[in-house]
């Protein structure tokens, strides 16, 4: 079955401490984003990737690092300048187009300890 | 600068009909796109408009007026399991801008 899979389900940060969350998917599709969700609130874009070894700063950058090596995985790691990570993180996929539909994975909840 | 705006909490009657509102700000816009996300969950894709008109997908239907900058979700024979929020969303050239979301609550 073709999809996007987020790892952990769950993730708890200690203060000053760096974290990577994984999003993989089958889809074939070149393009990949990375949105933090707070309780209420929609969609704020983090990052995104329209192809292998290139990825553009969103909205909320500050505070987060990716990379994109290879098209099926572009993994978000929450540094310690982030100060308020506590959030639900969605990873999204779409093919190349103005017109595509993005299909999420379950995302991952960061905890902060 | 580039803003939607929609309704933060719809209320409805099982059975009934409600429609979502959506006005939007932005430049490079090629059509409006409508997710569902509930409690808990990643959102889904509903619907998309890139032309002016009505799209109809079974009990769900959405529209865009261009010349407005305006579209709306119509969500018809509203069950209890459509207890959620949704999505508008912009389909720029470069990525997909989200809305805030609308809660919608049914009443039984």
């Amino acid at each position: 079955d073709g999809g996007i899979t987020q790892s952990p389900k769950y993730l708890f940060r200690k203060e000053g401490q760096n974290v990577t969350l994984s999003c993989e998917q089958n889809l074939n599709h070149d393009a990949m984003y990375w949105y933090r969700q707070d309780p209420g609130q929609g969609l704020r874009l983090i990052y995104y990737s329209q192809i292998v070894n290139d990825f553009q700063k969103g909205d909320i950058a500050e505070g987060y690092s990716v990379s994109r090596e290879k098209k099926e995985s572009f993994p978000l790691t929450v540094t310690s300048a982030q100060k308020n990570p506590t959030a639900f993180y969605l990873c999204a996929s779409s093919a190349t187009g103005v017109h595509e539909t993005q299909y999420f994975g379950p995302g991952t909840r960061l905890l902060v300890l | 600068g580039q803003s939607l705006e929609q309704p933060s909490e719809v209320t409805a009657v099982e059975g009934a009909i409600v429609q979502i509102n959506c006005t939007y700000q932005t430049s490079g816009f090629y059509g409006l796109s409508w997710y569902q996300q509930h409690d808990g969950g990643a959102p889904t894709f509903l619907s998309y408009n890139a032309l002016d008109g009505l799209e109809e997908t079974g009990r769900f239907s959405s529209f865009l007026s261009r010349s407005d900058s305006y579209g709306y979700l119509l969500l018809q024979e509203l069950q209890m399991k459509d207890s959620a929020s949704y999505f508008c969303a912009v389909n720029r050239d470069d990525k997909i801008i989200f809305g805030k979301g609308t809660r919608l609550h049914i009443l039984p």
